[in-house]
C-alpha cells in the first residue's frame, strides 16, 4: 500500500521568512496530492491541491510543486505570518483506490514575530 | 451552513463497554471516512464509504465498524472498546463521484477508554 513520508516533523521560521514541507510517497499509482492546516485544537482544513498532471500550483502565499519521477511534493510558504502556526500533514491517494487517503505524520510549524 | 457534525465531542468511558459515534453531513456528498489521530502517527483512515451501502477498510479498521445506510449519516461504532483506542476521532466528507475531491473535517470526537 501507499506510504508517506514527512519532513520535517517541526519548523520553526521567523516571521516574512518561507518555509518548505516535504513529502515523498511510494505508490507510482497516486495522483491526488492534499495539504490540510490544522491549527491548535481544530479541524484539519485543506488549503491546496495538486494532482499528477500539474506540476506546480499556487494560491497566493501558498503553493506546492509535484515531481512524480522522483515520487516527492513539497508545501511552499512564502512571506510567513504568525497565524500560519500550526501542523500541516501532505497526504497522497490514487486513482485505483481513491478512497484511500494516507496521510503523512505532519509537521509542526512556529512563526515568530 | 455546510458541515459535517459529530456527536459526542468528548467522551469517557470504560473498556468493553459498547459505544457509538455519530457523523452526519448535509452537502449531500457521496463519500464518507473516519480516521484517528494519533501524536506523531498524523491522521490515519479506519473505514471510508464511496457510498450508501458501500463501505471499505482504511489502514487501521482492527476494533471497529461502520454503516453507511443513508447517505448523510456514517456512524463510527466500537463494540468492544479498548484502552488502545482512545485517541482523537475524525470525520470526514466529499463529493466522491468517483474520483479524490476535497474532504471536509468534522470537529472531532476525543475519546478516552479506560
Amino acid at each position: 500500500g501507499e506510504n508517506v513520508e514527512q519532513h520535517p516533523s517541526t519548523l520553526s521560521v521567523q516571521e516574512g521568512d518561507s518555509a518548505v514541507i516535504k513529502c515523498t510517497y511510494s505508490d507510482s499509482a497516486s495522483n491526488y496530492f492534499p495539504w490540510y492546516k490544522q491549527e491548535l485544537g481544530k479541524r484539519p482544513q485543506l488549503i491546496i491541491d495538486i494532482r499528477s498532471n500539474v506540476g506546480e500550483k499556487k494560491d497566493q502565499r501558498i503553493a506546492v510543486t509535484l515531481n512524480k519521477t522522483a515520487k516527492h511534493f513539497s508545501l511552499h510558504i512564502t512571506e510567513t505570518q504568525p497565524e500560519d502556526s500550526a501542523v500541516y500533514f501532505c497526504a497522497a491517494s490514487s486513482i485505483d483506490s481513491w478512497g484511500k487517503l494516507q496521510f503523512g505524520a505532519g509537521t509542526q510549524v512556529v512563526v515568530t514575530p | 451552513e455546510a458541515q459535517v457534525t459529530q456527536n459526542p465531542r468528548y467522551l469517557i468511558t470504560v473498556t468493553g463497554k459498547k459505544l457509538t459515534v455519530t457523523c452526519s453531513q448535509n452537502m449531500n456528498h457521496e463519500y464518507m471516512s473516519w480516521y484517528r489521530q494519533d501524536p506523531g502517527l498524523g491522521l490515519r483512515q479506519i473505514y471510508y464509504s464511496m457510498n450508501v451501502e458501500v463501505t471499505d477498510k482504511g489502514d487501521v479498521p482492527e476494533g471497529y465498524k461502520v454503516s453507511r445506510k443513508e447517505k448523510r449519516n456514517f456512524p463510527l461504532i466500537l463494540e468492544s472498546p479498548s484502552p488502545n483506542q482512545t485517541s482523537l476521532y475524525f470525520c470526514a466528507s466529499s463529493l466522491g463521484s468517483g474520483d479524490n475531491q476535497p474532504q471536509h473535517f468534522g470537529d472531532g470526537t476525543r475519546l478516552s477508554i479506560l
